[in-house]
């Protein structure tokens, strides 16, 4: 089975760096996406990690560790619109399903 | 425009009412997928299909039925089976190519059982 544990909220100040980890245990590892969630909105594509190191995209950059089942989002030069709720998932055995986190909700103030 | 495409945004059903909820997308994908989410909740799938007329049960599956009869679309069925039907719907689809293919997710659909 997956298990997936990720912080409830965490909040920061516009233009500060944040550091959002995630854990997982599974039988079988296939690699791991984040995506961002604005209330009442869809889940858009941030990242996927599949070896270990940091995958970085312009503010946002991905890190994973196999060898401890850690994967973080790290976002750099907050702005108010990055309030939202970040979703980690793990890829199951057979490559054909997503387990879900429950999220990091995230609130950037001025 | 490609994507995905759920309606309505909102659906209001009196108890002990089925409802179905549309999903469509011209994509071209092969899969296609129901999640739920409740408040503070992460994604649930429900349903899942990888091709036409196949498709398999998620974790939550029980009040649900689904079917797959064209590759464009796949729609969820919310049954009067489902105790606690009210949540948000989303659908998603992606490629059946391999792990790095990325699940692209509808806008939603919020019912509410009065």
């Amino acid at each position: 089975g997956q298990n997936i544990d990720q912080p409830t909220e965490m909040t920061a100040t516009e233009g500060a760096i944040v550091q959002i980890n995630c854990t997982y245990q599974t039988s079988g590892f296939n690699g791991l996406f984040w995506y961002q969630q604005h209330a009442g909105e869809a889940p858009t594509f941030l990242s996927y990690n599949v070896l270990d190191g940091l995958e970085e995209k312009g503010r946002f950059s991905s890190f994973l560790s196999r060898s401890k089942g850690y994967s973080y989002l790290l976002l750099k030069e907050l702005q108010m619109k990055d309030s939202a709720s970040y979703l980690c998932a793990s890829v199951n055995s057979g490559y054909s399903t997503l387990t879900f986190g429950k999220g990091t909700m995230l609130l950037v103030s001025p | 425009d490609g994507g995905i495409t759920q309606s309505p945004k909102y659906l209001f059903r009196k108890e002990g009412q089925n409802v179905t909820l549309s999903c469509e997308q011209n994509l071209n994908h092969d899969a296609m997928y129901w999640y739920r989410q409740d408040p503070g909740q992460g994604l649930r799938l429900i349903y899942y299909s990888q091709i036409v007329n196949d498709f398999q049960k998620g974790d939550i599956a029980e009040g649900y039925s689904v079917s797959r009869e064209k590759k464009e679309s796949f729609p969820l069925t919310v049954t009067s089976a489902q105790k606690n039907p009210t949540a948000f719907y989303l659908c998603a689809s992606k490629t059946t190519g391999g792990g790095t293919d990325t699940q692209y997710f509808g806008p939603g659909t919020r019912l509410t059982v009065l």
